[in-house]
């Protein structure tokens, strides 16, 4: 079947470390998004990709990167230099059929910083 | 920027008919979206609107387009306890870019 994988689901992490989230699809689809998702207030965009080698900031990037080497991969890194990283994690991917931007997300990772 | 806006929380008794209010923020935006959410789970897709229409509706969901006050709403019939969870709006602004609503939680008492 496709669809979009997430890994971890639940991912712990010290202080001052980096951490990768993975984002796997095989939708063939262009473009991927990375979503925060903090109780109260709703999802914000962290980065996204249209096509692969490219990816632009969205509007709470600090504190992350990410790399598009592969049409089916779009991993986050978590950097020690995002200052309250603890938040649910969602990964998203685009079929733009018939004209709309219909997104199909992955089941998420919960990250807790210790 | 602006925030596409939703209260944060709807109850209602199983049976009861849910209303879920949604405003956006651009005009031109092409579609309107529903999605939900279950409990630590990624967001589902359950309908959608052109923003030419003024009202869709797929078995017990009718989506309420109003362009000119840019209100958004969700009606869904017969709630049942399955259908408690989050659910956010959101629109297309094209370009793939689509902004979310900070979602509403929807309690259903049995």
């Amino acid at each position: 079947d496709g669809g979009i994988t997430q890994s971890p689901k639940y991912l712990f992490r010290k202080e001052g470390q980096n951490v990768t989230l993975s984002c796997e699809q095989n939708l063939n689809h262009d473009a991927m998004y990375w979503y925060r998702q903090d109780p109260g207030q709703g999802l914000r965009l962290i980065y996204y990709s249209q096509i692969v080698n490219d990816f632009q900031k969205g509007d709470i990037a600090e504190g992350y990167s990410v790399s598009r080497e592969k049409k089916e991969s779009f991993p986050l890194t978590v950097t020690s230099a995002q200052k309250n990283p603890t938040a649910f994690y969602l990964c998203a991917s685009i079929n733009r059929g018939q004209g709309r931007n219909e997104q199909f997300f992955g089941p998420g990772t919960r990250l807790t910083v210790l | 920027g602006e925030d596409v806006e939703q209260s944060l929380f709807l109850s209602v008794r199983e049976g009861d008919s849910s209303v879920i209010n949604c405003t956006y923020t651009d005009s031109s935006s092409t579609y309107l979206y529903w999605y939900k959410q279950e409990p630590g789970a990624g967001l589902q897709l359950l309908t959608y609107i052109f923003s030419n229409m003024d009202m869709k509706q797929d078995q017990r969901l009718t989506v309420l387009l109003n362009k000119k006050d840019k209100h958004l709403s969700l009606r869904i019939a017969d709630t049942q306890t399955g259908d408690s969870a989050i659910y956010f709006c959101a629109e297309d602004q094209g370009y793939q870019k689509v902004t979310f609503g900070t979602g509403t939680k929807l309690q259903v008492i049995p």
